[in-house]
């Protein structure tokens, strides 16, 4: 399994932009990289995916560059609500396990 | 209203009983998994099954059993040979197992405490 590191936490005052980086250098050719967000007392629920350059939805960006050794997952305007653990996965064709490691806890200050 | 139900939400089990943990999607999806979840961890694997009536022993499947006789349907059984049960078991579903673009679809999780 493809291994990501990303930062324990960080803290953000609300309305800031918030980008949460992680690190995934043995990527393979086929891997998507995948972001989680989980609230406390419940699933994990899926934010965004990539493959390279950038992604972006009603939620996120993603941003990867080109030797996709890292990614970057920018959450605009954070409020209170976005507070949780937001975690990065490599999706490996052909795996049947996804490694969710301790991810990021986000602390939005008031 | 499709999406992943599990119950019961709290469960409580005295030491050296069986306790079973129910998990039903109706997203038709083919794959379901079950993880289990430590405080300030991550999660980790249990069992997981690709298609109805398989399934595979995940990282941590020792005092852990499944059945998979319906898709919509995988129930946990924890049983009294899991040292360390209590924790928090999340069960998830999928449409692409194995692919790359694949997303899973979790459940709200049941909170198992041993007494």
């Amino acid at each position: 399994l493809a291994k990501t590191t990303q930062p324990i936490s960080m803290d953000s005052y609300e309305g800031q932009e918030v980008n949460i980086t992680c690190s995934h250098n043995n990527i393979a050719t086929n891997d998507y990289i995948t972001w989680y967000q989980q609230f406390p007392s419940q699933g994990p629920r899926f934010i965004i995916q990539g493959y390279k350059t950038k992604v972006t939805n009603e939620v996120a960006s993603l941003f990867i560059p080109a030797d996709r050794k890292s990614s970057t997952l920018s959450l605009p305007r954070v409020s209170l609500s976005d507070t949780a653990v937001y975690y990065c996965l490599v999706v490996q064709t052909g795996a049947n396990n996804l490694f969710f490691g301790t991810g990021t806890r986000l602390t939005v200050i008031p | 209203d499709g999406g992943i139900t599990q119950s019961p939400k709290y469960l409580f089990r005295k030491e050296g009983q069986n306790v079973t943990l129910s998990c039903e999607q109706n997203l038709n999806h083919d794959a379901m998994y079950w993880y289990r979840q430590d405080p300030g961890q991550g999660l980790r694997l249990i069992y997981y099954s690709q298609i109805v009536n398989d399934f595979q022993k995940g990282d941590i499947a020792e005092g852990y059993s499944v059945s998979r006789e319906k898709k919509e349907s995988f129930p946990l059984t924890v049983t009294s040979a899991q040292k360390n049960p209590t924790a928090f078991y999340l069960c998830a579903s999928s449409l692409f197992p194995g692919a790359g673009t694949d997303t899973q679809y979790f459940g709200p999780g049941t909170r198992l405490t041993v007494l």
